[in-house]
């Protein structure tokens, strides 16, 4: 059962433009967010979180939107540069107990020069 | 010291086999996570510890084992290895309960023959 749903396994984005990646999640005891970034072989980077009393987080280019009613949230990257282009992943959990993360499958952006 | 590094960088083992992948935090980050991520596939949460004490366990069985040390050190320790076992090996650490999120290291390339 995939509790955290990327369904866009890539996305190209011409650079400068808006580069707009999706996650859904299914359990609603979900409250907080993360998105984190992957370069071939190095580890995850955190990018940006939110948490469930917001409906956005902005930092620099980088933008989470949060719509608990759908349970949806994506990340928004304007503008969009060569340097962006990575695997990105969101990731949720329940602020009780353990901060266990579930993560999604990831989007493999492609920011185009 | 900052950052997470993780060791070995890579590894074959043979089915049957017991492994010992190691991880190093940064300082005064008492919470470590252990993620398993497979080709194409977001990571998926082995189990955490805080403070040297196990405080969250992901759908792994028992012979995925863990230690964490005081020095901020801590060893993901598989038994009796399967050739499901073939994955990368996360190691991610956060000063407080993980709330704020993770520092990941690169990883450990286990492929198990």
């Amino acid at each position: 059962d995939q509790q955290v749903k990327q369904n866009s396994p890539s996305l190209s984005v011409q650079e400068g433009r808006i580069s707009i990646l999706n996650c859904d999640y299914t359990n609603s005891m979900f409250d907080y967010f993360l998105w984190y970034k992957k370069y071939p072989a190095e580890g995850p980077t955190f990018l940006i979180s939110i948490s469930s009393i917001k409906d956005k987080n902005e930092d620099g280019r980088f933008t989470v939107f949060l719509n608990k009613s759908a349970k949806h949230l994506s990340l928004h990257i304007v503008p969009s540069q060569p340097g962006d282009s990575a695997v990105y992943f969101c990731a949720a959990s329940a602020s009780s107990g353990t901060y266990k993360y579930i993560f999604g499958t990831g989007t493999r952006l492609k920011v185009l020069a | 010291e900052t950052g997470v590094t993780q060791s070995p960088t890579h590894l074959i083992k043979t089915r049957g086999q017991q492994v010992t992948l190691r991880c190093s935090s940064q300082s005064g980050h008492n919470t470590v996570s252990w993620y398993q991520q497979a080709l194409g596939q977001g990571p998926q949460f082995i189990f955490q510890y805080y403070r040297e004490e196990e405080n969250g366990r992901g759908n792994f069985p028992p012979r995925f084992s863990g230690l964490q040390f005081p020095n901020y050190s801590s060893e993901l320790n598989v038994n009796a290895l399967e050739l499901d076992d073939s994955a990368l090996y996360l190691c991610a650490s956060s000063p407080g309960q993980g709330i704020e999120g993770y520092t990941f290291g690169s990883g450990t390339r286990l492929t198990v023959v």
